[in-house]
C-alpha cells in the first residue's frame, strides 16, 4: 500500500550543527518527493523537493538526497539556526496525491 | 501574488451539525486538493479536483463528506452530521496543471463539541 515512514519523530540539535531527517516509501512508482516545514499553527511550506531522475538537490543550507533502489530519501540541514525549529514533513507523490510521513519536530538550541 | 486562502480559520460546531469549509486556490491553478491534519500527524489526502471534476475522492472517510468545485476555482468541503472524530485542521492545496508542487492554505481548524 501507500506508506511513508519518517524518522526520527523528534530531533534536538545545537545551533550550528547539522540535522538529518530520513524517510522511506513503499511504492517504487513514486517519482516526486517534497519536504514541507510547518511552524505551530501555520500552513505547511514547501522548502525543497526532488524528482526521481536526480539523486541530490541543494538549496543554500538545505539538501535532499534520494536512493531509488532502497526507496529512501533524506533532508539535510546544515548550520542550523533557531528559526529552523519547526515540524518537518516528508511526502511521496502517489498518482496525484501526496502521502505524508508523521513528521519530525526539530528543536535548535541556541 | 496571493496564496491559497481558506475560510473560516476556525469553526466550532456541535455534534450532528452541518458545516461548510471554503478554499480559494491560487489564481490559475487548475488542480485543487483537500487534506485533513489531526494533531501530531501529517496531512492525510481527502479529495483531488482537476478543474470542476473530482478526479480522485478515495480519501473521503465516508459519505458524510462531500466536496464541490462548480466553476473550477473555489471549492467547498461539506461535512454532514458532524462527529467529534471529525475535529481536525482541514487543509486545501492547489497546483498548476503539469506541476507536482502543491501549495497549501492556512487551514480551517474544525472543532466538533
Amino acid at each position: 500500500g501507500e506508506n511513508v515512514e519518517q524518522h526520527p519523530s523528534t530531533l534536538s540539535v545545537q545551533e550550528g550543527d547539522s540535522a538529518v531527517i530520513k524517510c522511506t516509501y513503499s511504492d517504487s512508482a513514486s517519482n516526486y518527493f517534497p519536504w514541507y516545514k510547518q511552524e505551530l499553527g501555520k500552513r505547511p511550506q514547501l522548502i525543497i523537493d526532488i524528482r526521481s531522475n536526480v539523486g541530490e538537490k541543494k538549496d543554500q543550507r538545505i539538501a535532499v538526497t534520494l536512493n531509488k533502489t532502497a526507496k529512501h530519501f533524506s533532508l539535510h540541514i546544515t548550520e542550523t539556526q533557531p528559526e529552523d525549529s519547526a515540524v518537518y514533513f516528508c511526502a511521496a507523490l502517489y498518482g496525484n496525491k501526496l502521502v505524508f510521513g508523521a513528521g519530525t519536530i526539530l528543536r535548535v538550541k541556541s | 501574488g496571493a496564496g491559497v486562502s481558506q475560510t473560516p480559520s476556525n469553526k466550532v460546531t456541535e455534534k450532528g451539525k452541518y458545516v461548510e469549509l471554503r478554499c480559494d486556490p491560487i489564481s490559475g491553478h487548475t488542480a485543487l486538493y483537500w487534506y485533513r491534519q489531526s494533531l501530531g500527524q501529517g496531512p492525510e489526502f481527502l479529495i483531488y479536483f482537476q478543474g470542476t471534476g473530482a478526479a480522485d475522492d478515495s480519501g473521503l472517510p465516508n459519505d458524510r463528506f462531500f466536496a464541490v468545485r462548480p466553476e473550477g476555482s473555489v471549492s467547498t468541503l461539506k461535512i454532514q452530521r458532524t462527529e467529534r472524530g471529525d475535529s481536525a485542521v482541514y487543509l486545501c492545496a492547489s497546483s498548476l496543471t503539469g506541476s507536482n508542487e502543491q501549495f497549501f492554505g492556512p487551514g480551517t481548524r474544525l472543532t466538533v463539541l
